[in-house]
């Protein structure tokens, strides 16, 4: 089945200091979403891309979907202690219908 | 608050057993799904329904089985619980029958299996 490889998997970082996260696929996507799991919580979903090159900005969160529809990333600027969680990629392409997700990558923020 | 609910928030049983996990989807929403999540895992993709049918299928077990019910309730079935079966089960709801489109999580369901 489709797969989606997110990296890395673990990510520490000083209060301030940016942070990215990557999701790649060697099929191309029909959408990309993204999602965040705070520590004993729920996926909340954050954005949907669907156009090649598409890029999406909320606050301090840049989203971007690549060109070729096979990659996507996620970049926070200067984190904050709220931003601590799990981040998810959750993809689609045509023959499947599900949306598949990412392993994830768990963010801590140190303060 | 996402408006999906499941029950039972915890679940502790033993091997061999079967447990039945309930979820409501957002009032308006047809689609429901399901997803695993182990320990320091991802979401593993279990099943889908939208409107009372099975759309989408993916790596459930033999032993795990679901159905929506006319009021769009869903009911994820387990049974002959092993170890490995402990996790967290979240249930998801849209609107519309596709893979696009923002999925609202329930709090989810912790299984323990001893």
């Amino acid at each position: 089945g489709q797969q989606v490889m997110q990296i890395p998997q673990y990510q520490h970082v000083q209060e301030g200091e940016d942070f990215t996260t990557y999701c790649n696929s060697s099929t191309t996507l029909s959408n990309i979403q993204w999602y965040k799991q705070r520590p004993g919580g729920h996926p909340v979903f954050l954005i949907q891309l669907v156009k090649s090159g598409e890029v999406k900005k909320q606050k301090r969160l840049t989203f971007q979907f690549g060109e070729a529809k096979k990659n996507s990333s996620l970049h926070i600027t200067a984190t904050q202690t709220t931003d601590v969680g799990t981040y998810f990629c959750a993809a689609s392409s045509g023959s499947a219908r599900q949306l598949t997700f990412g392993s994830g990558t768990q963010l801590t923020v140190l303060p | 608050d996402s408006g999906v609910t499941q029950t039972p928030k915890h679940l502790i049983t033993a091997t061999g057993q079967r447990v039945t996990l309930r979820c409501s989807p957002r009032s308006g929403d047809l689609s429901v799904y399901w997803y695993q999540q182990s320990l320091d895992q991802g979401l593993q993709f279990l099943i889908q329904y939208y409107n009372g049918e099975e759309r989408a299928k993916g790596n459930i077990l033999e032993r795990f089985s679901a159905q929506q019910f006319p009021d769009l309730h869903s009911e994820l079935n387990l049974s002959s619980l092993e170890l490995g079966d402990s996790a967290l089960y979240f249930c998801a709801s849209s609107v519309r029958d596709s893979d696009t489109g923002e999925l609202f999580f329930g709090e989810g369901s912790r299984l323990t299996v001893l």
